[in-house]
């Protein structure tokens, strides 16, 4: 069975600080991973993906990450956090041998501070 | 083009009363999904959908029941509404041929049972 971790439910930085949110799963197959963000009161929207290839992913808003099979990690970084940065994020894994069904991890809130 | 949409968005049930979550999506997306968001918990998977007549459970699918006549519309059932069936629901689509499963979500339904 698939699972997700994201480790800290909330996340501080200043304005202009590196932005570091940690994502570890479980898979018995080669996953497709995601981060989606939140912003209050919406729907969640894509940030970014891998599938395969290039493990170094781009997404918007400046954010990417890096897929990591021997760590099973996917953690997200941005350089320079700004203040719009301020949302819920969301890390998941679909599996694409097994019904695609894609399983979230429990968020991270990101604030930003002036 | 409209997307995911949900209606109702907000809604107050009582204990033991039943309704019907309704999603459509004009994106001819083949997998559909049923996601209910509780604090603290991310999204938990209560059903989807890989096509009209398919359907099959998620991680949390007691009390709830869905059905897939069409492409276009994915309806979540509550029988006997509860307490704990307070929560953000969230309809997505996606369609996994494109190359990755990304989803599509809807701007949520806020159920609250009394």
């Amino acid at each position: 069975a698939q699972s997700v971790t994201q480790l800290g439910s909330h996340v501080s930085v200043s304005e202009g600080a590196l932005v570091l949110l940690r994502c570890n799963y479980s898979s018995s197959v080669p996953p497709y991973l995601f981060w989606y963000v939140q912003y209050p009161n919406q729907g969640l929207q894509l940030l970014l993906k891998y599938t395969t290839g290039a493990t170094l992913v781009k997404g918007i808003n400046g954010f990417e990450a890096e897929f990591k099979k021997s760590e099973t990690s996917f953690h997200l970084t941005k350089p320079s956090a700004h203040m719009s940065d301020a949302a819920e994020y969301f890390c998941a894994v679909s599996d694409p041998t097994g019904g695609f069904k894609t399983i979230f991890g429990a968020g991270t809130r990101l604030f930003v501070k002036a | 083009n409209a997307g995911v949409t949900q209606t109702p968005k907000f809604r107050i049930l009582k204990i033991g009363q039943s309704m019907t979550l309704q999603c459509a999506q004009d994106m001819n997306h083949n997998y559909m999904y049923w996601y209910r968001q509780d604090p603290g918990m991310g999204l938990k998977l209560i059903y989807y959908s890989v096509g009209a007549g398919i359907t099959d459970k998620g991680e949390v699918p007691n009390g709830y029941n869905v059905s897939r006549s069409t492409t276009e519309d994915f309806p979540l059932r509550l029988e006997l509404a509860a307490p704990s069936q307070t929560s953000v629901y969230f309809c997505a689509s996606s369609y996994p041929a494109s190359g990755a499963n990304v989803l599509t979500f809807g701007a949520g339904s806020r159920l609250t049972v009394l």
